[in-house]
Formats: C-alpha cells, structure tokens, sequence
C-alpha cells in the first residue's frame, strides 16, 4: 500500500486557470510535507514546504495542510504553459533526524494555451 | 537556487561490472541522499549519509550497493556487480540540516544490458 497518494494521476488546466493537487498519507507519523515539480529530463525541484495546519502560499503557489485528515493540497493560480510538469508530493517523519522522503507516485500537470 | 551536480548524466553497462555515480552536492551542505526513480514509478528512497556514515537505508539498498564521501569530495554510490534491475535513474540530493529541504541533481541514467 503507498503511504503517499496523489490525485489526480493527471490534469489539464487552460493558461490562467487554477490547478489543484491533491496529496493524502496514510502514515499519522509524516509530520512535514513538501510539493516538488520535475520537468521532463531534469531532477525534481522543491516547491515549498508545508509543516503546520492551515494555508502556506507563496506567489501563485498555494499549500493547504489538515495534519487531522493527513491531506495535503496544492493550488497553482494563474497556471503558465511553463508549469507543465510532473509534481511530487513528499513527506517525512518526525521520530528520525535524518530526513527520508516518501514521495507520492505524481500528478501530470498540463497547461494549454 | 542551490545545485547539486551528477557526473555522468547516462551510463550503459554490462551486468556485472561495477559502476560508480558521482554527485557534487550543495557546498555547504552537510546530509547526503540517493533515491531510485525507475521509469513511470515514483522517486524511492534508497540511503542518507551524515558525517562520514550511512544513518538510514532502504530495502533496495542491496549489498551490491555503497556510499561514500572521501575527504569531503564527491559523494559516491557504488554498484558492484551490477543486476539488470539496477537500471533506472539515479538522483542525488543534499540538505543543510535532516528535516531541511532536500535539494536534488538532474539524475544519472543508468542502464544495465
């Protein structure tokens, strides 16, 4: 069973439409969580970090975080043809101070112009 | 933003034969990653390194494989012999500190015929 689940598997959003990911764990341990983006041919690159409950954004990028229900969103405004890409949710766990990823299986995001 | 560097960016190798993967991390960083990315698949986890030692490993972090970091030079992992299920791309990631942002290379594309 993945711990990290990501959906959906892929999204279509017009240019300058909002496009929402979604991330759920089934680990209570996961207390950190980020949102990474992998271009094709490239490493992932992290996006923001979320670790306390409620909204953290950061210019068009938006993380919404309920450590209650263990769900993760991210919220893209504005979306560009250069977001087109793959996006990771990734969490980690407080009991270890070396920091293992668990990353989800992605959400294929597309923006058509 | 940061950059990690990975050296070679493909390696084609016959099964059996050692490779070695080499990776610059951030310069002022001081914990170590490498994760697994099989075609398709998400990114797993395979080992993290801090001070000189292996602190975590995966199940998929076989015998075969080793890490190192000789005189704060390139951080290695080494496959010897390689198995045609080594093949996949390899990342390298680096952090400052263990619950940090990990920030990753572009991958070394290993194929093992």
């Amino acid at each position: 069973q993945q711990k990290v689940q990501q959906s959906p598997e892929s999204l279509s959003v017009p240019e300058g439409g909002m496009a929402s990911l979604n991330c759920t764990s089934s680990d209570r341990n996961f207390q950190y969580f980020w949102w990474y983006r992998q271009h094709s041919g490239e490493g992932p690159k992290a996006l923001m970090s979320i670790f306390s409950d409620g909204d953290k954004k950061e210019g068009r990028f938006t993380a919404h975080l309920n450590k209650a229900s263990l769900h993760v969103s991210l919220h893209i405004r504005d979306s560009q043809p250069s977001d087109s890409a793959l996006y990771f949710c990734a969490a980690s766990g407080a009991s270890s101070s070396f920091s293992k990823l668990v990353f989800g299986q992605g959400t294929s995001l597309s923006v058509v112009p | 933003g940061p950059k990690v560097l990975q050296i070679p960016s493909h390696q084609i190798i016959d099964m059996g034969q050692m490779v070695t993967l080499n990776c610059d991390p951030v310069s002022n960083h001081l914990y170590f990653y490498w994760y697994k990315q099989i075609l398709g698949q998400q990114m797993e986890f395979l080992v993290n390194f801090y001070n000189g030692k292996v602190m975590e490993k995966s199940k998929l972090f076989k015998d075969q494989f080793s890490v190192e970091r000789p005189d704060g030079s390139y951080f290695t992992l080494k496959i010897q012999p390689t198995a045609l299920e080594d093949s996949a791309v390899y990342f390298c990631a680096s952090s400052l500190w263990g619950q940090d942002t990990q920030y990753f290379g572009p991958g070394t594309r290993l194929l093992v015929l």
